[in-house]
């Protein structure tokens, strides 16, 4: 069993609909990141978050450690979103474990 | 803004040779880090290096693989003798003071071994 669990592994939306993407973890943990990483390879930071919610222009990521769950919101999302959003959970030594990601597919 | 370089963007070596791949971290940084995904597989952890010495590492990390930080700026990573199954993507990351602290990546090498 991997210790991040993302769910979906695939998903395809239309232009404008709202989006979820959930992560669940076994390991113990001080802190997740939500990652993006498009076709190139290159992976980008969007959130790094402990407790509660944050929001960056349309992206919402909320995380409940007692639950070992924490979920991506994508509002309105739009053709440029479509791209692997992995989360990634770090152990007490601060490497980070990661989720097998989501493959978003926005279609216009 | 701060980033984090990695060179070369492309690797392509024969099996059996050496490589080494270099990383830039963000200047004020502590901790840093190298992963690598194999194509179509999830990232996995490689190896953390704190205050001159490494803090962890994975049971990837063989005594094929070493790391180092020459001269205070460069983080390198080197594998003496790739294998085929070391071809894919090396991506180096640092952060401020580790855990609890947002981690930053380089854009990755892709390292192709023939």
């Amino acid at each position: 069993k991997n210790e991040v669990e993302q769910s979906p592994q695939n998903l395809t939306a239309q232009e404008g609909e709202f989006i979820t993407i959930n992560c669940s973890y076994s390991v113990g943990i001080s802190a997740l990141h939500w990652l993006q990483q498009h076709p190139g390879g290159g992976i980008v930071s969007l959130f790094m978050l402990s407790s509660g919610k944050k929001k960056h222009g349309r992206l919402i990521a909320t995380i409940n450690i007692q639950e070992k769950h924490s979920s991506l919101h994508i509002t309105a999302s739009h053709p440029r979103d479509s791209a692997v959003y992995i989360c990634a959970v770090y152990n007490q030594g601060g490497k980070l474990i990661f989720g097998q990601g989501t493959e978003l597919s926005v279609k216009p | 803004e701060p980033e984090v370089t990695q060179t070369p963007s492309h690797q392509v070596t024969q099996m059996g040779q050496e490589v080494i791949l270099r990383c830039v971290p963000i200047s004020n940084h502590l901790y840093f880090y190298w992963y690598r995904q194999i194509l179509g597989q999830k990232v996995e952890f490689l190896v953390s290096f704190y205050n001159n010495e490494i803090s962890e590492k994975s049971e990837i990390f063989d005594d094929q693989f070493s790391v180092e930080r020459p001269d205070g700026s460069n983080f390198t990573l080197k594998i003496r003798s790739t294998k085929l199954e070391d071809s894919a993507m090396y991506f180096c990351a640092s952060s401020l003071q580790g855990a609890n602290t947002e981690a930053f990546f380089g854009q990755g090498t892709r390292l192709t071994v023939v």
